[in-house]
């Protein structure tokens, strides 16, 4: 496993601002992904960040609203723009610690996540 | 894509008693079978996973089955307690991403 942070915890914003939200490894990881929970509900994948490339993002989600940096292996960043209370969830990163290559099975560990709420 | 389906949504049973939790998959070449338990407020963290090619995995109270054939596995646990009290998470994957279940509410009544 591996210890992971993200900053914030929790916000709470106004409409038509930006949040950028962190999430630290304390080892070096190739995969991270960027997930959405709202309340109540399983788990979303927003994209996939791997370090030197550009974020894949799912169906539904852009990178206009939803930038994502990985300038090293052990730190990504989610912004989310633009927001509206639809954007109220939690977001959480999480990353495989495998360091295996594409295709092969991996295990996830989460970040802890953090609560947005947008007015 | 993937599709993944959990039941019961809602589980309650008696302190000391059995859960099962059942997940279906459609995609052939998912591989890797994890499941999550998330307590309120909190992430979600991996408890238990089983891999294609086995058929069953313990570990202590908690076990998970797979039959490939038929596509779906299972998370057994038993004696429950009552800090089994969470949301459990089944997902799929093929390698390249994971596809999660929509959850079961577990309720351990003491």
């Amino acid at each position: 496993s591996a210890v992971i942070s993200q900053k914030p915890s929790r916000d709470i914003c106004q409409r038509g601002t930006s949040l950028t939200i962190q999430c630290q490894v304390d080892s070096q990881v190739t995969m991270m992904f960027w997930y959405r929970q709202q309340p109540g509900q399983s788990l979303t994948l927003i994209a996939t960040a791997n370090q030197g490339s550009e974020a894949t993002y799912e169906s539904g989600f852009v990178i206009d609203k939803f930038p994502i940096s990985r300038p090293n292996l052990t730190f990504s960043t989610l912004t989310v723009s633009n927001m509206s209370p639809e954007d109220s969830s939690i977001y959480l990163c999480s990353v495989d610690t495998s360091g295996s290559r594409m295709g092969s099975y991996n295990e996830q560990f989460f970040g802890p996540g953090t609560r947005l709420t947008v007015l | 894509g993937e599709n993944v389906e959990q039941h019961p949504s809602t589980l309650s049973v008696q302190e000391g008693d059995s859960a099962v939790i059942k997940c279906t998959y459609s995609d052939s070449a998912s591989n890797y079978f994890p499941w999550y338990k998330q307590e309120l407020g909190k992430r979600p963290q991996l408890i238990i996973d089983i891999r294609s090619n086995v058929g069953e995995k313990k570990d202590q109270r908690i076990a998970v089955t797979l039959n490939k054939t038929a596509k779906h596995f299972s998370l057994h646990i038993t004696e429950t307690q009552p800090e089994d009290s969470a949301v459990y998470f089944c997902a799929a994957s093929n390698g390249n991403q994971f596809y999660f279940g929509t959850g079961t509410s577990l309720t351990v009544i003491p």
